[in-house]
Order: C-alpha cells, then sequence, then structure tokens
C-alpha cells in the first residue's frame, strides 16, 4: 500500500541552524501539506502546496519557514533559522486530486529537537 | 482559538462492546470532517470521512454520525478490539471554500480492555 515516507526520523539541531526535512508523498497525489505537532499540543496546520505554489499557510508559517517540490518526488519544508520553540513533530501529508476530497494520508513524521 | 474540541481526554471500554468517541466544533464553515487513529511515534492514520451533506458514514466497524444542527459528530467502533487502543483524532476543513488546511482536536485516548 502507497505511503506518506519522511526522513530523517529525528533531527537534532544547535538554534539558528537551518534544517531541512524532506517528505517523499505518494505518488499519485497532488496536494502537500505540512503540520507540527508541539509536544501535549493538538496537530497544527503550516501550509499546503499545489501545482509548485503554496495554496494555503497559517499564521505560524511565517518568513523562517519555506517549501519546494525540487523533483518529482520529494517535498521538502526549510526551517531557516531554528528557535528553542520550533521543537515539535513535523509531519508531512498528500492527498490526491480535487475529485476525491481531502483524505490526507500522513507520514510517520519528524521529530525536530532545538537545543 | 478551539474550533474543534474534543471534551474526553480519554475512555476505557471493554473488548467487543462499542467505543464512542465525540468531538465538537464551533466554525460554522466547516463542511467536512475525519477522524484520524494514532499510534505512539507514528503519523496519523486516516480512518473514515463525513461530508456535511450526510449524517451518517459506515466503513466497516467504524461509523460516524454527523448532527450539523448541534455541530457535533461522533465516531462509533463496533465491536472494539484491543488493537484499537490509540489516540482519535478529529479534523474538520471548509469544502465550500476550497481550504484544505485540517483542523484538529485535541484528541482521545481510547483503551481497549481484553
Amino acid at each position: 500500500e502507497p505511503e506518506v515516507t519522511q526522513t530523517p526520523s529525528h533531527q537534532v539541531t544547535q538554534m539558528g541552524q537551518e534544517v531541512i526535512l524532506r517528505c517523499v508523498p505518494i505518488s499519485n497525489h497532488l496536494y502537500f501539506y505540512w503540520y507540527r505537532q508541539i509536544l501535549g499540543q493538538k496537530v497544527e496546520f503550516l501550509v499546503s502546496f499545489y501545482n509548485n505554489e503554496i495554496s494555503e499557510k497559517s499564521e505560524i508559517f511565517d518568513d523562517q519557514f519555506s517549501v519546494e517540490r525540487p523533483d518529482g518526488s520529494n517535498f521538502t519544508l526549510k526551517i531557516r533559522s531554528t528557535k528553542l520553540e520550533d521543537s515539535a513533530m513535523y509531519f508531512c501529508a498528500s492527498s490526491a486530486t480535487r475529485g476525491s476530497y481531502n483524505e490526507q494520508f500522513f507520514g510517520p513524521g519528524t521529530r525536530l529537537t532545538v537545543l | 482559538d478551539q474550533q474543534v474540541k474534543q471534551n474526553s481526554p480519554s475512555l476505557s471500554v471493554q473488548e467487543g462492546r462499542i467505543s464512542i468517541l465525540n468531538c465538537d466544533y464551533t466554525n460554522s464553515m466547516f463542511d467536512y470532517f475525519l477522524w484520524y487513529k494514532k499510534y505512539p511515534a507514528e503519523g496519523p492514520t486516516f480512518l473514515i470521512s463525513i461530508s456535511s451533506i450526510k449524517d451518517k458514514n459506515e466503513d466497516g466497524r467504524f461509523t460516524v454520525f454527523l448532527n450539523k444542527s448541534a455541530k457535533h459528530l461522533s465516531l462509533h467502533i463496533v465491536p472494539s478490539q484491543p488493537g484499537d487502543s490509540a489516540v482519535y483524532f478529529c479534523a474538520a476543513s471548509e469544502k465550500d471554500t476550497g481550504r484544505r488546511a485540517l483542523t484538529f482536536g485535541s484528541g482521545t485516548r481510547l483503551q481497549v480492555q481484553p
């Protein structure tokens, strides 16, 4: 069964460093998303991406965040200058075409620890 | 900003009985609802969804009920199995506006006792 994959599973970084989280969405999906879950809190939407551009973003997704689909398979989230409060689980998700509405399939997550 | 609320942080049921997980929402723009199951150290797994044009959707042991006037939905699991023990999240989105961002509840931890 196709699944979303994410690498690395755990990333430790120093405050102020840049990190790139990687995702491989399900191959025939066209919508891609990033969410995060800070320990003990809800899963929160960050950004959605369709047709090589951002289609929605939340207030959390400020200028320090960016997303890219550098090739036909990968989808990345970059945090330019990490802060302590960026420590969280980051989940990538993907969903199919407009006709199949919004069942989003999630990857296993990357645990980001900012020291 | 609690647009999606799951007021029961935990629920314990006996194997073979019905599990009922509840979810309330406040945003009247929400018109598409989903339930996810999550095990520790894994991502959320999609279970079942329902559009606001329906009041019930069934898939095997899982049934979701939607009461739009009360802004309430519930997930029924019958019969409950020990493997169903996990955290269950309700999520909502705005289909009519084209927004796909999911707004999640805080989750209910279900424990199914053998």
